[in-house]
């Protein structure tokens, strides 16, 4: 069955850098886009960006351009999402999800919604 | 990209339909039919319930319904069951690579 098993919580300074894991299995890891999508305490969800993985290509949100990247190790079916320059506001839980598509060859047929999600990750930052 | 907006809860009785709204703008939720909708247990995983405004992924029951108006789009259970107690959140994609989510609503069934 296809699950998206993402790394643990982490606990930041600000002014830090954190780095999230998604480990993807049960289908081919290169068929599908993955997004990062984040919840902060008492907000609505939040749209990061998403990678391709089978060229990597990026798309960030606007808001994250110059401090979120997105990345995959293909041959561990891995992406990575790394944020930078870390402030309160960015104390959330994190989750990867799959984009409902599907990729041949080269060229991909995103479905623009998510049908698995990550268990979620807590990032809290604090001094 | 401001985000769409949500009721933050809403209640019904069990067997009782309840619906979900999810308001944009003529220039995202009026233009756009990629409208999806997602199940989100605190703790848990989000499940996709509703896509593309109205279609159901296999497995979740048919008395979750999708359904668009002008501006509106809403979600409702025909038949609320006490298992359908949790967080929905509705999602649209607009294009050139831009999502945008709702607030949350929290439904109670009690």
């Amino acid at each position: 069955q296809v699950q998206l098993m993402q790394s643990g919580a982490e606990v930041r300074m600000p002014g830090a850098s954190v780095s999230l894991s998604c480990k993807a299995s049960g289908y081919s890891f290169t068929n599908n886009y993955i997004h990062w999508v984040r919840q902060a305490p008492g907000q609505g969800p939040e749209w990061m960006g998403l990678i391709i993985p089978i060229g990597g290509t990026t798309i960030y949100a606007q808001q994250f351009q110059g401090r979120l990247t997105i990345t995959r190790l293909t041959s561990a079916s891995t992406v990575y999402m790394q944020l930078n320059s870390l402030t309160s506001e960015d104390t959330a839980i994190y989750y990867c999800s799959r984009d409902a598509g599907y990729c041949s060859g080269s060229a991909c047929y995103p479905a623009k919604n998510f049908d698995y999600w990550g268990q979620g990750t807590l990032i809290t930052v604090s001094s | 990209q401001s985000a769409l907006t949500q009721p933050p809860s809403a209640s019904g009785s069990p067997g009782q339909s309840v619906t979900i709204s999810c308001t944009g703008t003529s220039s995202d939720v009026g233009a756009y039919d990629y409208v999806s909708w997602y199940q989100h247990h605190p703790g848990k995983a989000p499940k996709l319930i509703i896509y593309e405004v109205n279609k159901r992924p296999s497995g979740v029951p048919d008395r979750f319904s999708g359904s668009i108006l002008g501006n509106k789009a809403a979600l409702t259970i025909t038949g609320a069951q006490a298992d359908d107690e949790s967080d929905y959140h509705c999602v649209l994609y607009m294009g050139s690579g831009i999502w945008v989510f709702g607030g949350g609503t929290k439904l109670t069934v009690l």
